[in-house]
């Protein structure tokens, strides 16, 4: 079983409609992670949290919500989908410590999610 | 000016070949320097990361560090179709650890490699 999944893996909806994303993950990580990937953009940083009760901005936040229900579920919120939304969504995880203190935070990224707004 | 800029491509090269990726930053905070690579309908996968200046090799694949030129490299030797995937650098002031190592993510290669 993968160790972090996304629901929806696709979803076309319209404008001004409000969309959930749905993370889960099995690998024990207290860091989580939201990413929107776009075509020449690379991946940017939309919100992450360090545990249930810390959530923090990332880089392009306007216009997303998130919701930290326990260590292993982050939910991704569009509360009124616009069609700039349109991106690939990744969620991903980490462990600080797995490199030991010397090495990167490696992040874990699940499947992703399509997301159309028309 | 994006901190890291990394040429789109796309790549095509024959099997075989030796393939060159490589990302310039201008942010020169940064110490850790990582390749992830990501398949077709799939998220990235860390690939391998070098800490600050220097060569690292893993197999068919090396990573090289410039800090005084802020440019890093991946070279793939004797690459193979099941290389074909996005490849995606990403670089951190900070390691792990209680600290937090904010990735900054370059644009992603794609490359084919054909038989």
């Amino acid at each position: 079983d993968a160790d972090v999944t996304q629901t929806p893996r696709n979803r076309i909806t319209k404008t001004g409609k409000r969309i959930m994303l749905e993370c889960s993950q099995t690998k024990g990580h207290d860091r989580m992670y939201w990413y929107r990937q776009d075509p020449g953009l690379g991946l940017r940083l939309i919100y992450y949290s360090f545990d249930v009760k810390d959530i923090n901005k990332g880089e392009i936040s306007d216009g997303y919500s998130v919701s930290r229900q326990a260590q292993a579920k982050f939910s991704l919120s569009l509360e009124s989908a616009i069609p700039n939304q349109t991106a690939l969504y990744f969620c991903a995880t980490s462990d600080p410590f797995y490199t030991g203190q010397h090495g990167p935070d490696t992040q874990y990224f699940g499947p992703g999610t399509r997301l159309t707004v028309l | 000016q994006k901190e890291v800029e990394q040429d789109p491509g796309p790549l095509s090269v024959p099997e075989g070949a030796i393939v060159s990726l490589n990302c310039t930053y201008s942010n020169s905070a940064f110490q850790y320097f990582m390749w992830y690579r990501q398949y077709s309908r799939k998220g990235p996968e860390l690939l391998m990361y070098t800490y600050s200046s220097g060569n690292k090799e893993d197999g068919r694949f090396t990573a090289q560090v410039d800090k005084s030129s802020k440019y890093i490299s991946l070279f793939i030797r004797d690459s193979q179709p099941s290389d074909s995937a996005t490849y995606l650098c990403a670089m951190s002031a900070v390691g792990g650890g209680t600290s937090y190592g904010k990735l900054t993510f370059g644009q992603g290669t794609i490359l084919t490699v054909h038989p």
